[in-house]
């Protein structure tokens, strides 16, 4: 595609429910990210994909949180039993690997999560 | 080591005016050094990035400062605009090597106000 595509775009939840956020990466990029950005913060790193492996997981605040990648395409955040505290929007981002480098990093619109 | 510190949190530039923000960095790793702009609703999107190689890169009205030594980097926005309100985040980020280069470590944006 032409960028980097997420949905849905808002999601409002009960707490403690389940839910599934998706990401579809800029065709041909290898490294995909996902970050979680908190009302009035910064961007927090939660893990990163090449290919459909994870060599960081590092960001994930709990076991909770889970994602997984199809080969070098689509991606999907879980987080099984929500809390309050995970209310934010939450951004994928994908870049081209060229050799052992990543180039630019493209962000979607990210997806807004709300839980109640 | 992994902390990128932006400052200030917010500023208010009368149109025509210079907006400088600041960031300071402690990982020594790191090898590049984006900008982000954050519009409302949208995903960050690069605005100007640098290497640690050049102490200085310009496009535009946007300037990036970038000082080795001191492990400090800005931004500076020449001729401020209306349009440039948006939040700003410098990042910082180890393009090769490691086991997740190109995952990029935030500040805590600066929410820049230009006013008409």
């Amino acid at each position: 595609g032409a960028g980097v595509s997420q949905s849905p775009s808002n999601k409002v939840t009960e707490k403690g429910k389940d839910v599934e956020l998706r990401c579809d990466p800029i065709s041909g990029h290898t490294a995909l990210y996902w970050y979680r950005q908190r009302l009035g913060q910064g961007l927090e790193f939660l893990i990163y994909f090449q290919g459909n492996s994870a060599p960081d997981k590092s960001g994930l605040p709990s076991d909770r949180f889970s994602a997984e990648r199809t080969g070098e395409s689509v991606s999907t955040l879980t987080i099984q039993r929500t809390q309050q505290e995970d209310s934010a929007v939450y951004l994928c981002a994908s870049s081209l690997q060229q050799g052992r480098k990543n180039t630019e990093a493209f962000f979607g619109q990210g997806t807004r999560l709300t839980v109640v | 080591q992994q902390q990128v510190k932006q400052s200030p949190q917010s500023l208010i530039v009368q149109k025509g005016g210079i907006s400088i923000i600041n960031c300071a960095y402690e990982n020594t790793a790191f090898d590049y050094f984006p900008w982000y702009q954050q519009f409302p609703g949208k995903g960050p999107a690069l605005l100007i990035a640098i290497r640690p190689d050049v102490s200085e890169k310009k496009e535009g009205r946007f300037t990036i400062s970038f000082n080795k030594s001191a492990k400090q980097f800005s931004l500076h926005i020449m001729d401020s605009q209306p349009g440039d309100s948006a939040t700003y985040f410098c990042a910082a980020s180890r393009r090769a090597g490691g086991t997740s280069y190109g995952k990029l470590t935030f500040g805590q944006g600066t929410i820049l106000t230009v006013h008409p």
